[in-house]
């Protein structure tokens, strides 16, 4: 089972719709992500958090919110998402590992398969 | 910037069998890790083998076997002894050292295992 725990696995929405997407760890890990991925083609990194502050935005539109309440919290709010906005969005939480050359080894959230209708 | 190839978009193995799964990157950076990930049709991401760019040996896990050779800058995938559990889609990453906390995936190989 994946240490990285994310609500919910399935998310139907409208455009018009408020939504947030949960992702929770307990691996006293520093930095968190937010990925896209849409079907057959590999993540698209989103967001990153270490230390509670965002460190990456990768140009993502503004109907994308992240929120990091705390070290093991991370959130994504939805707001006014289009059709094209429909993909498996997947967290991951990473820390530094000395045997992985001082790399970060991501870990995976199942992921939260979302459509915009 | 760094990019990741994988020619392979779907490839099929027989069960017991030995499978190979291709890797090239480009970066002019002199250090970097390089990653494979694994990802069932359940959707979760598992992290399989790591090789540091400055390693001399070729990585091991268990299976799993990383083929590096760092002039053609490729570091392909060796899957031994294959299972129907190895189904899933294989994708090859990238970290330079130093460059954040950014992985850069290659578009992915769709493996089936066969009986």
């Amino acid at each position: 089972d994946t240490e990285v725990t994310q609500t919910p696995k399935h998310l139907v929405m409208g455009m018009t719709n408020k939504k947030s997407l949960k992702c929770e760890q307990h691996m006293g890990h520093r930095a968190m992500y937010w990925y896209k991925q849409k079907a057959k083609k590999p993540p698209e990194l989103m967001f990153v958090y270490s230390y509670e502050k965002l460190s990456i935005n990768e140009s993502v539109p503004s109907r994308f919110s992240p929120e990091c309440p705390n070290s093991s919290l991370l959130n994504l709010h939805l707001h006014a998402l289009q059709p094209e906005d429909s993909a498996l969005y997947l967290c991951a939480s990473s820390q530094r590992d000395r045997g992985l050359g001082g790399h970060e080894k991501l870990f995976f959230g199942s992921g939260t398969q979302l459509s915009v209708l | 910037a760094q990019k990741i190839t994988q020619t392979q978009p779907g490839m099929f193995v027989q069960e017991k069998e030995a499978v190979t799964l291709d890797c090239t990157y480009d970066t002019s950076d002199p250090s970097y890790g390089l990653f494979w990930y694994k990802q069932p049709s359940s959707g979760e991401m598992i992290f399989l083998i790591y090789q540091g760019s400055y390693d001399q040996q070729n990585a091991t896990e268990g299976r799993y076997s990383l083929n590096f050779q760092k002039a053609r800058k490729s570091a392909n995938l060796v899957i031994s002894a294959s299972q129907l559990g190895d189904s899933a889609m294989y994708f090859c990453a990238m970290r330079l050292t130093g460059g954040g906390n950014k992985l850069t995936f290659g578009t992915g190989t769709q493996l089936k295992v066969e009986l």
